[in-house]
This record gives structure tokens, C-alpha cells and sequence, in this order.
């Protein structure tokens, strides 16, 4: 099964920093996701991506985050001022819309902010 | 909101029998999706098995199958003859049938398999 592709795997950045996470989701695909896994923890979601819109995002999504789909194809996540608690995987996910299939989800960049 | 709990922290197995991993979730809808998900050490997520809240057969996927009690709002996953390549953590995950469709997981079970 295809998987969507996550650029970097790995990014160092100093705190304070903007990092822009990229992702090629599936090319058929409608929805998207991102999601974050802190060493050890649970998967948490991040925000829903539909019709070039947010359609649901969450509490840890607060104003330094934000996403976009500038070019039809990659789907990225920005983190405008790096905190120490960013550092986490992040995956991005992707869906047919009212697929009963789960996610696809990308391999991960891991974020480490220092 | 849904919530999905996954009470075993850490599991192990000998290799070639048989292990259940247990989940339990908490919905006021009908109609819904679970999931079972792979993550081994790589950090990828995989998907394992998948069940429609609305079929009353339990999903099955070559060794891994799954007990479905919606009542009970009981979703565990049982892998028959582990393998050491099943080694990893497993994410019990729940996806409502509307809206945007995020998935909800639990905390996770590590599964250790024993030569």
C-alpha cells in the first residue's frame, strides 16, 4: 500500500525557530491530517484538512501552527516559534472522503527543538 | 468526545502462540470505524485491521482478527502464531462515520515477542 511521503525524517532547529513540515499525500486522496506522537505517548491529532480549508482542529493546534496546500499536492505544517515541547514525530495522514478505509499515513519527520 | 483506553501497557508472547491485545472505547454513536495499528521501532504507522462499527462478523487479516462487542464497546485484537517481526506497539484507534473523520487512539500497548 502506497504511503504518503514526509519530508525532512529528521529536523534539529533551535527554539524560537520556524520549521515547515512537508508532505505529498496520496494523489487521490481528499482529507487531510496532521498528527504528533511525543517520545512515548500517545497519537494525538493536530488539525483536519478539507476543500482547501481547516475543517476541525484541536487544542494543541494554537496559533503558531498552521497549514496550508499551496500547490495542490504537498501539504505542510508550519510551526511559527519552536517550543522545547514540539519536539515529537509528526505524521501527516490522508483519506478518501467517507472512506471506511483508515488512514494512510506518511513515515514521519521527527522534530527535535533544542 | 470519544475516548479510547488501551489497559496494557506492555504485553509479551513466546513465538508461535497466541496473544490478545485488549480495547476499549467510549461512544454515543451507532455508526463508527476502529482500527488496529502497527508502529514498530522504524516509527511508522501501519495499519493492521480495520472493522465497521455496522458488521456484526469480526474483521480478520491472515494471522490477526479481532473480537468485536459493540455493546460492550469491547475491540480487542488477537495475532495467532507471533511472529518477531509482530514486535511493536500497538494503537487501538476510533473514527467516527461523520464529520472530519480524525481518529482518536488510545495510549498504546508494547508487544515483546520471545524467541
Amino acid at each position: 500500500e502506497p504511503e504518503a511521503t514526509q519530508t525532512p525524517s529528521h529536523q534539529v532547529t533551535q527554539m524560537g525557530q520556524e520549521v515547515i513540515l512537508r508532505c505529498v499525500p496520496i494523489s487521490n486522496h481528499l482529507y487531510f491530517y496532521w498528527y504528533r506522537q511525543i517520545l512515548g505517548q500517545k497519537v494525538e491529532f493536530l488539525v483536519s484538512f478539507y476543500n482547501n480549508e481547516i475543517s476541525e482542529k484541536s487544542e494543541i493546534f494554537d496559533d503558531q501552527f498552521s497549514v496550508e496546500r499551496p500547490d495542490g499536492s504537498n501539504f505542510t505544517l508550519k510551526i511559527r516559534s519552536t517550543k522545547l515541547e514540539d519536539s515529537a514525530m509528526y505524521f501527516c495522514a490522508s483519506n478518501l472522503l467517507d472512506s471506511p478505509y483508515g488512514y494512510t499515513f506518511g513515515s514521519g519527520t521527527r522534530l527535535t527543538v533544542v | 468526545a470519544q475516548t479510547v483506553t488501551q489497559s496494557q501497557p506492555e504485553m509479551s508472547v513466546q513465538e508461535a502462540e497466541t496473544v490478545t491485545l485488549s480495547c476499549t472505547y467510549d461512544t454515543s454513536e451507532s455508526d463508527y470505524y476502529l482500527f488496529w495499528y502497527k508502529q514498530p521501532p522504524s516509527r511508522q504507522m501501519i495499519l493492521v485491521i480495520r472493522q465497521e462499527a455496522y458488521k456484526q462478523q469480526n474483521a480478520t487479516e491472515n494471522r490477526f482478527s479481532v473480537n468485536f462487542q459493540k455493546a460492550a464497546k469491547s475491540f480487542s485484537l488477537k495475532i495467532s502464531d507471533s511472529q518477531l517481526g509482530d514486535a511493536a506497539m500497538y494503537f487501538c484507534a476510533y473514527r467516527s462515520a461523520q464529520g472530519a473523520q480524525k481518529l482518536v487512539f488510545g495510549q498504546g500497548t508494547r508487544l515483546t515477542i520471545n524467541p
